[in-house]
């Protein structure tokens, strides 16, 4: 079966760091590139960019660029959405999903979300 | 950016009955259109690529239309596991700049 699995939930403080994960299994994971879409509470669905975890070439949503950061380790299958700097307007659900194909700009399968919660 | 406007916002309706969600985009993405479903506490869910393709293991009731700016998702007879909330999402950019709807919620009525 072909799955993504995030890390848990965390909670920070702002200003803290945090890098949190996303394993992808069942499918050659350099194959297909992988996005991260954020959910605020009660809210819609916003995409932050995405990873070729091939070479790591990235894009990324004008809006997040600068505040986060992408990356990959293909030793062990996994991406990354990192954060040097919190804030609590980061509190959000964060999914990794996969693209559907290789170069496709859909999303299956979904990873089950990581739950950020940012608060002093 | 591609700006994508669900409507309605919340849709009350019956099971059995048939039901039509809209999705405009604020300029033409051909057919790069993409609908999911999510519910409480899930991730979404593709149901709909293509503006028209089922995904893998979608239930033919699932049917997806247009091209342009204006696109349908359609439930022909609405069962009970169908509630839930329906984002659309565009791909047409280059570079990718991703955008979805706002999302429609499915009550039951």
């Amino acid at each position: 079966e072909e799955q993504l699995v995030q890390s848990a939930a965390e909670l920070k403080k702002p200003g803290e760091s945090l890098r949190i994960s996303c394993q992808g299994s069942g499918y050659t994971f350099t194959n297909f590139w992988i996005t991260w879409v954020r959910q605020m509470p009660g809210k819609g669905l916003e995409w932050v960019g995405r990873i070729d975890p091939s070479d790591s070439y990235t894009n990324y949503n004008p809006s997040f660029q600068g505040h986060v950061s992408i990356s990959v380790d293909k030793s062990i299958s996994t991406a990354y959405l990192q954060w040097s700097s919190l804030k609590a307007s980061d509190t959000a659900m964060y999914y990794c999903a996969r693209h559907y194909s290789a170069s496709s700009g859909w999303f299956d399968p979904w990873g089950q979300g990581t739950l950020v919660t940012v608060s002093s | 950016e591609i700006v994508m406007t669900q409507s309605p916002v919340t849709l009350s309706v019956s099971p059995g009955e048939r039901v039509t969600l809209s999705c405009r985009a604020s300029q033409s993405v051909s057919s790069s259109l993409a609908w999911y479903q999510q519910k409480p506490g899930q991730a979404p869910r593709l149901l709909i690529f293509h503006a028209s393709t089922r995904a893998t293991g979608i239930p033919p009731r699932f049917s997806g239309s247009g091209s342009g700016t204006e696109f349908t998702l359609t439930i022909s007879s609405l069962q009970s596991e169908d509630f839930a909330v329906y984002f659309c999402q565009q791909y047409a950019n280059w570079p990718p700049r991703y955008t979805f709807g706002q999302g429609t919620k499915l009550e039951i009525k």
